[in-house]
Order: C-alpha cells, then sequence, then structure tokens
C-alpha cells in the first residue's frame, strides 16, 4: 500500500513564526506536491517537485517555500506566517496521473 | 484556463435515496478521475474514466464520461452513512499535475 504521511495532523502557529510542514512517501514516486484546501476554493497547487532538488511554482506559491533534498521527502516552508495561511494543507505523491494524499495538517495561524 | 465546476455543492440526503453529482468544463480533457475526501483524511482515488462516453461501476457507484470529454457524473444509488464526504473530480493539466473541481460535499443521514 502506497503511504503518504505528513509530520502534523494539527498545528497552532503565532503570525510571523517560520513553519515547516514535512511529508514523506513510501512509493519511490519522483513527483510529490503541496495543495492547500479551502472551503468553495477547492484543492490549490502551492509547489509541485519533478525531482529532488527540483521545484516549480503552482498557482499559489506567494508566502511559501519547498524543499526537497531527498526523494521520499518533501518540506512545504512558510517563512513568515500570517493569518491568510490558515488552512488545510495536503502533500500527494505520484508515479503517472493517480494521486495518493497524505490524511492532510490542519493548520491555524494566530 | 482548465477549469472544473461541481454541482451541486452541498447534497444532503436520507439513507437508501440516489443522487447525482455532476462535473463540467468547457475543455476537453483526456482523462476525469473521481477522488473521495472522508473527514480528517486526504482525497482518494475511486476511479478513472478515459473514453468519452464511458461507464464505469464501483458497486453502488457509478460514473460516466461525457461523450466529448467536458463533464463527468457520478450516480450513487441507495446512498449509505459510509458514503459521506467530499467529492472531488480532476483532470490532467501538465506535466502530471491536475486541476481539482470545486467539490460536492454529501451528508448521508440515517
Amino acid at each position: 500500500d502506497v503511504k503518504v504521511t505528513q509530520s502534523s495532523r494539527y498545528l497552532v502557529k503565532r503570525t510571523g513564526e517560520k513553519v515547516f510542514l514535512e511529508c514523506v512517501q513510501d512509493m519511490d514516486h519522483e513527483n510529490m506536491f503541496w495543495y492547500r484546501q479551502d472551503p468553495g476554493l477547492g484543492l490549490r497547487l502551492i509547489y509541485f517537485s519533478y525531482d529532488v532538488k527540483m521545484k516549480e511554482k503552482g498557482d499559489i506559491p506567494e508566502g511559501y517555500s519547498v524543499s526537497r533534498e531527498k526523494k521520499e521527502r518533501f518540506s512545504l516552508i512558510l517563512e513568515s506566517a500570517s493569518t491568510n495561511q490558515t488552512s488545510m494543507y495536503l502533500c500527494a505523491s505520484t508515479g503517472t496521473y493517480e494521486q495518493y494524499f497524505g490524511p492532510g495538517t490542519r493548520l491555524t495561524v494566530t | 484556463t482548465q477549469l472544473l465546476e461541481q454541482s451541486p455543492q452541498f447534497l444532503s440526503i436520507q439513507e437508501g435515496e440516489n443522487l447525482t453529482v455532476y462535473c463540467n468544463s468547457s475543455s476537453v480533457f483526456s482523462s476525469l478521475q473521481w477522488y473521495r475526501q472522508e473527514p480528517g483524511e486526504g482525497p482518494v482515488l475511486l476511479v478513472t474514466v478515459v473514453t468519452g462516453g464511458e461507464v464505469k461501476k464501483l458497486k453502488r457507484l457509478t460514473f460516466q464520461f461525457g461523450d466529448a470529454r467536458k463533464d463527468s457524473s457520478l450516480h450513487i444509488t441507495a446512498a449509505q452513512p459510509g458514503d459521506t464526504g467530499l467529492y472531488l473530480c480532476a483532470g490532467p493539466k501538465s506535466f502530471q499535475k491536475l486541476v481539482f473541481g470545486t467539490g460536492t460535499r454529501l451528508l448521508v443521514s440515517p
């Protein structure tokens, strides 16, 4: 079974803090994604990585950066968290077009 | 820009009822996927339809891809509380990326 794990299910941070969200997959997939999910807006792609150290901006990259030092791990970084970044964050990996998702991290920025 | 519009946004029904969820676009897609996301979890792939006019069945769920490959529907027969969740359609965008629909939130009450 494909497994995508995320470091935290729930996270509460203060405005201005640097936040790290970690994602690990065990299927040797080359492609990994970070999305945020907000009611009425669906899933929006933040960043995409197609190989180690390779990344591409998605539809809403502002305020975020990513790191992919190892194939199995893809990290999302909020450089200075803001209240409008309160959201559900989903990580996914894929070998083809089927995407396997982690359980999500619900981040609240106060 | 490829967009996927889903309707209805919300559906609250009683156990045993039938329902249909729609996914529409003005763009042609080579395939469409349907995912279900249960509360507190990430989306899980249900099915991929690839041929115009294709019908796929998964127990009580019937998926159809429009002849022109611009739309898809999901029909659930005799809904059960276990069908409760967020249903998302998704189509390939480019290089392993997907564009997701806005989602239909289904609540099936006993």
